[in-house]
């Protein structure tokens, strides 16, 4: 069956660290996303891309960069880890387009930076 | 960024009773609302995909409708069961971007 993980579920780092989130989709999904979630607010997008090579920035997308090398996997880095980036971050694939298009979310990755 | 908001925030039901909840969503340059169940300790998973005002979607005992000319979408579940315990959340896209803008979910407990 098609699914999309995330590694690793749980991570802690330290402030000023880099960190590197996965994603991996095997829907063959041209559209992947990556949100976090924090108490008092849904999810927000970070970045989101609509296939091999395109990036986006999403609404919160300062501190994060990501890169598509391939169809499946959509890394989230964190270059400088900071406290406020602590949070749930969610990534979430899209067949085509995402005006009408269901997301696939993944399981979450809980992330604490101290 | 796009001001989507949920009521109530959170809610109880005993067992056997009828619930509804709200999303409020800027009405101008609507395209496109889901809403989504959300399970603590899994991901959010599609519930529905509404476009059109006037839109009534049914998934077994639960329901969406759909008014865009007023910026609303009501979420329906008949007679609640336990397993319905979860967080729904929506999420709005407007015709103008390119991305979701996501409500901060109503949290439904049902006590058997």
């Amino acid at each position: 069956d098609a699914e999309i993980t995330q590694s690793p579920r749980h991570k802690i780092t330290e402030t000023g660290r880099q960190v590197t989130l996965a994603c991996h989709q095997t829907w063959n999904h041209n559209n992947m996303f990556w949100y976090r979630q924090d108490l008092g607010h849904g999810l927000r997008l970070i970045h989101y891309s609509y296939g091999v090579h395109d990036t986006n920035k999403g609404e919160v997308s300062d501190g994060y960069s990501v890169s598509r090398s391939n169809t499946e996997d959509l890394p989230l880095t964190l270059e400088s880890a900071a406290s406020s980036q602590t949070s749930v971050y969610f990534c979430a694939s899209a067949q085509t387009g995402i005006l009408a298009d269901t997301q696939y979310f993944g399981p979450g990755t809980r992330l604490t930076v101290l | 960024i796009l001001n989507v908001e949920q009521s109530p925030q959170s809610l109880h039901v005993q067992e056997g009773d009828s619930t509804n909840f709200t999303c409020s969503f800027p009405s101008s340059n609507f395209y496109a609302l889901h809403w989504y169940r959300w399970e603590t300790a899994k991901s959010p998973e599609a519930l529905f995909v509404m476009t059109l005002n006037g839109d009534e979607k049914k998934k077994g005992r639960i329901s969406a409708t759909l008014n865009t000319k007023e910026g609303y979408s009501y979420l329906y579940i008949k007679g609640s069961q336990p397993e319905d315990s979860a967080t729904y959340l929506c999420a709005s896209l407007p015709n103008t971007g390119n991305q979701f803008y996501f409500g901060t979910g109503t949290s439904l407990t049902v006590i058997p």
